[in-house]
């Protein structure tokens, strides 16, 4: 039990172009999901924390506008990086939880931005 | 504010030796702790939590944590290591959202 998937795994992309990263659980509802970003050897950054039905809460230094995040259902929520440059080349990690129990985490979407 | 420090960046043992990675965390409360391991180009996989119950949790592949509130530590460990456990080790605290370490390195030598 306790899967979350991510879509896709690997993703190449032209300089100003956007992503979307898909971010689902897919046997339980998760009413809280999170984003995270993690840079080569290094640990994971929070990025932004989602509740069903209500807009994200973004951790400082965090652009909203640049990281488009929606979680539009209990077992689904996206982020969307916006006109992706070459500094936003980065491994994104999604976790998602039940009523703040315990966070489990998808397999990681590797970003490479052109 | 709450932190985690992983003590070692990176770790070696020798298979079928012991294993323990170190942790220690400060909060002005007593929070949930976690340990999970993310092998290369991966995910997390949660090994195992700790929530005031048990002092001492065991999880998956045969690990084990003990919280220790007096050294507020919360040491990862494992009898015996196998080759399949060289990873990266995260030590986390529940908060608002997860706080983590910095991560150690397991490295597993034949």
């Amino acid at each position: 039990g306790a899967v979350v998937s991510q879509h896709p795994s690997r993703v190449i992309c032209k300089s100003g172009t956007s992503v979307k990263i898909e971010c689902r659980s897919l046997d339980f509802q998760a009413t809280t999901m999170f984003w995270y970003r993690q840079f080569p050897k290094k640990s994971l950054m929070l990025m932004a924390t989602s509740n069903e039905g209500s807009k994200a809460t973004y951790e400082q230094g965090v652009e909203k506008d640049k990281f488009l995040i929606n979680h539009a259902s209990l077992t689904l929520s996206t982020l969307t990086v916006t006109s992706a440059h070459p500094e936003d080349s980065s491994f994104y990690i999604c976790s998602a939880s039940w009523r703040g129990e315990t966070q489990y985490f998808g397999p990681g979407t590797r970003l490479l931005v052109l | 504010a709450q932190s985690v420090t992983q003590l070692d960046s990176h770790v070696s043992v020798s298979e079928g030796t012991p294993v323990l990675l170190r942790c220690n965390y400060s909060s002005s409360y007593s929070p949930s702790l976690f340990w999970y391991v993310q092998h290369p180009n991966k995910g997390l996989q949660l090994l195992l939590k700790y929530t005031s119950a048990a002092t001492l949790v065991k999880g998956i592949n045969g690990f084990e944590a003990e919280f220790k509130k007096s050294e507020t530590s919360f040491h990862l460990t494992k009898p015996s290591a196998h080759m399949s456990d060289a990873a990266e080790y995260f030590c986390a605290a529940s908060g608002r959202a997860l706080t983590f370490g910095s991560g150690t390195r397991l490295q597993v030598q034949p």
